[in-house]
Order: C-alpha cells, then sequence, then structure tokens
C-alpha cells in the first residue's frame, strides 16, 4: 500500500523559504506512470494545487505561486520536495502531498498533511 | 486566470439524491478536462471519489456517480447517508500540467 507521508519545521518567519519534503513507502517515485503534487489548505478555506513534478524532472505550478515556488525529486530517498519563498501569514495552511495519474490528471494517495504556521 | 466554480453549499435530505456541479468561470467542463472529485472531512486528508468525469475509485459505493452535466462536470450522490455530509472538491485538467481545484461544496445531510 502506498503511504505519503509529509515532513516540515511546522513554524517559519515571514519573508523566509518554507521546506517541506514528501517521503513515499511502498512504491517506487521513479515511475513513469506518476506525477508528484503538492497541495494546500489555509485554516477554514478550500484545497488550492500548488504545483506537481513529473517523471523525468518536469515541473508544473500554480501561476499565481509560480514565482516563488520549486518542486524537486530525490529519487535516492524516494523523496519529493516543496520550496516556498517569500512566506507571508497568507501561506500558513495544511500542505498535503499526492501522488497523481499522468494519463488521467488525478489523485489517488494522499499524505495526512502537515500544518505550517508563518509567524514571526 | 481561470476559476473554477462549485456551489458554496447543498442541503440534502437523508435518502435523497443530489448532484454538486463543477464549472469554469470562462468556458466548459468536458471529458478533456479529467474532471476529478475529491471528499474531505474536517481534519481528514481528501479521499478520491472520481476521476476522468465518471470512473469511481477503487472503494468508493456506487451510490456516488460522476458525470457532465451541460457545460459543467457534476457529482450525484444518491440515498444520501449521514455520514456523506462534509466537503466536496472537484479538480479540473487545464492543460500544460496545470490543474484547479473549485472551491469546494459544503454538503448538508438533514
Amino acid at each position: 500500500q502506498l503511504q505519503l507521508q509529509e515532513s516540515g519545521p511546522g513554524l517559519v518567519k515571514p519573508s523566509e523559504t518554507l521546506s517541506l519534503t514528501c517521503t513515499v513507502s511502498g512504491g517506487a517515485i521513479s515511475s513513469n506512470s506518476y506525477f508528484w503534487g503538492w497541495i494546500r489548505q489555509p485554516p477554514g478555506k478550500g484545497l488550492e494545487w500548488i504545483g506537481s513534478v513529473y517523471y523525468g524532472g518536469s515541473t508544473y505550478y500554480n501561476p499565481s505561486l509560480k514565482s516563488r515556488v520549486s518542486i524537486s525529486v530525490d529519487t535516492s530517498k524516494n523523496q519529493f520536495s516543496l520550496k516556498l519563498s517569500s512566506v507571508t501569514a497568507a501561506d500558513t495552511a495544511v500542505y498535503n502531498c499526492a501522488r497523481g495519474n499522468w494519463d488521467r490528471y488525478y489523485f489517488d494517495y494522499w499524505g495526512q498533511g502537515t500544518l505550517l504556521t508563518v509567524s514571526s | 486566470q481561470t476559476v473554477v466554480t462549485q456551489e458554496p453549499s447543498f442541503s440534502v435530505s437523508p435518502g435523497g439524491t443530489v448532484t454538486l456541479t463543477c464549472g469554469l468561470s470562462s468556458g466548459s467542463v468536458s471529458t478533456s478536462s479529467y474532471p476529478s472529485w475529491y471528499q474531505q472531512t474536517p481534519g481528514q486528508a481528501p479521499r478520491t471519489l472520481i476521476y476522468s468525469t465518471n470512473t469511481r475509485s477503487s472503494g468508493v459505493p456506487d451510490r456516488f456517480s460522476g458525470s457532465i452535466l451541460g457545460n459543467k462536470a457534476a457529482l450525484t450522490i444518491t440515498g444520501a447517508q449521514a455520514d456523506d455530509e462534509c466537503d466536496y472538491y472537484c479538480v479540473v485538467y487545464m492543460g500544460g500540467g496545470i490543474s484547479v481545484f473549485g472551491g469546494g461544496t459544503k454538503l448538508t445531510v438533514l
């Protein structure tokens, strides 16, 4: 059974860079059938797609976040990571990682999510 | 940027049928948008219900079904149960690797 687990600092100061990692177990991250994505949910609000990374390293980002986002894959550790720069309080959210099916463009497995708070 | 629209809230009686929709601020949702639907209870990760318009994810009961109605994607729940009361999100694939979530529908069963 595939499992995804987010990890991160929990608290980041305004203007700093947020870094989160998603560890994948029960399956290989280096499969050309899937892509890997980050989705976030501010408290009391809806889900927002942040970006995705495909087999081979191609990345796609939400246009509203594109200037601040970077997603990368470490196949040796079966992990993928999110970096979001110049954070503000508006970036406070639960961040979920998920696996996507590239041929039908949907997310089939989700991590439980990690709360990241931006505060001084 | 195109916005994916969903009803903010909806109510259904226990045992009743409800259809939630997912549209675009500009244009139509079609099968080539690969609409998918997710169910989320408070404090939990989303659960995949429907993908590629009308394919149920593994383990999803057949009282959940997806379709295209006019220019929107639709999620129909038949025989609504108390534990169907939660939030429902659609996702539309825009092409070029870009996916967009709808704002979500809060479903009340009463």
